[in-house]
């Protein structure tokens, strides 16, 4: 079955851009969304359709895409931006949901 | 006000069933894609399901022939009946709107604050 493959953690300092990255082999053909969970509760979506910001999330975070790469960056990150995040996608068919694993983001 | 609340979770033997429902106000259930998402204690989110406006449906491997997604639209409802259940399929399971993209594809925009399922003998 289709994968999202992500790293399970990234650390960075205060201030400090943070770059969380997505690999999958359907990514050139389909969008990738980013979603933001803290501690259990539910996820919120930070990036749509690669590169959109949804109304409400700081214009710190961006999406990018290229190839089988999506990435997602968080540029000045805060302690505040401390979550799992999750990217997601489809398989090629579209019908099918696949989230990555998740990375761990550590700010501090 | 979009509002998707979760109920019928609780403690279940292996190899029992299930049912989750999850009422939803704020859009109607039978014009929108509607899905599962499910996540096991300490691991990542894993899509289950998803049932699209025009009733097709589509599972997840670990789940298909097991569980099957259905909408009541009078009540404005989404279901998830859940059988032969198994230890691995304790998680919270989250309701969800999965928005149609373009791209031939759907995404999650509004998520339930989820209901729990163990399975455990």
């Amino acid at each position: 079955s289709y994968e999202l493959t992500q790293a399970p953690s990234v650390s960075v300092s205060p201030g400090q851009t943070a770059m969380i990255t997505c690999s999958g082999d359907a990514l050139p053909k389909k969008y990738a969304y980013w979603y933001q969970q803290k501690s259990r509760q539910a996820p919120v979506l930070v990036i749509y359709e690669d590169t959109k910001r949804p109304s409400g999330i700081p214009e710190r975070f961006s999406g990018s895409s290229s190839g089988t790469m999506a990435t997602l960056t968080i540029s000045g990150a805060q302690v505040e931006d401390e979550a799992h995040y999750y990217c997601y996608s489809t398989d090629s068919s579209g019908n099918h949901g696949v989230f990555g694993r998740g990375t761990e983001l550590t700010v501090l | 006000e979009v509002q998707l609340v979760e109920t019928g979770g609780g403690l279940i033997q292996p190899g029992e069933s299930l049912r989750l429902s999850c009422a939803v106000s704020g859009f109607t259930v039978s014009s929108n894609y509607m899905s599962w998402v499910r996540q096991a204690p300490g691991k990542g989110l894993e899509w289950v399901s998803v049932i699209y406006s025009g009733d097709s449906t589509f599972y997840a491997d670990s789940v298909k022939g097991r569980f099957t997604i259905s909408r009541d639209n009078y009540t404005n409802t989404l279901y998830l009946q859940m059988n032969t259940l198994r230890a691995e399929d304790t998680a919270v399971y989250y309701c969800t709107r999965a928005r149609g993209s373009a791209g031939a594809m759907y995404y999650f925009d509004f998520w339930g604050q989820g209901t729990l399922v163990a399975v455990s003998s």
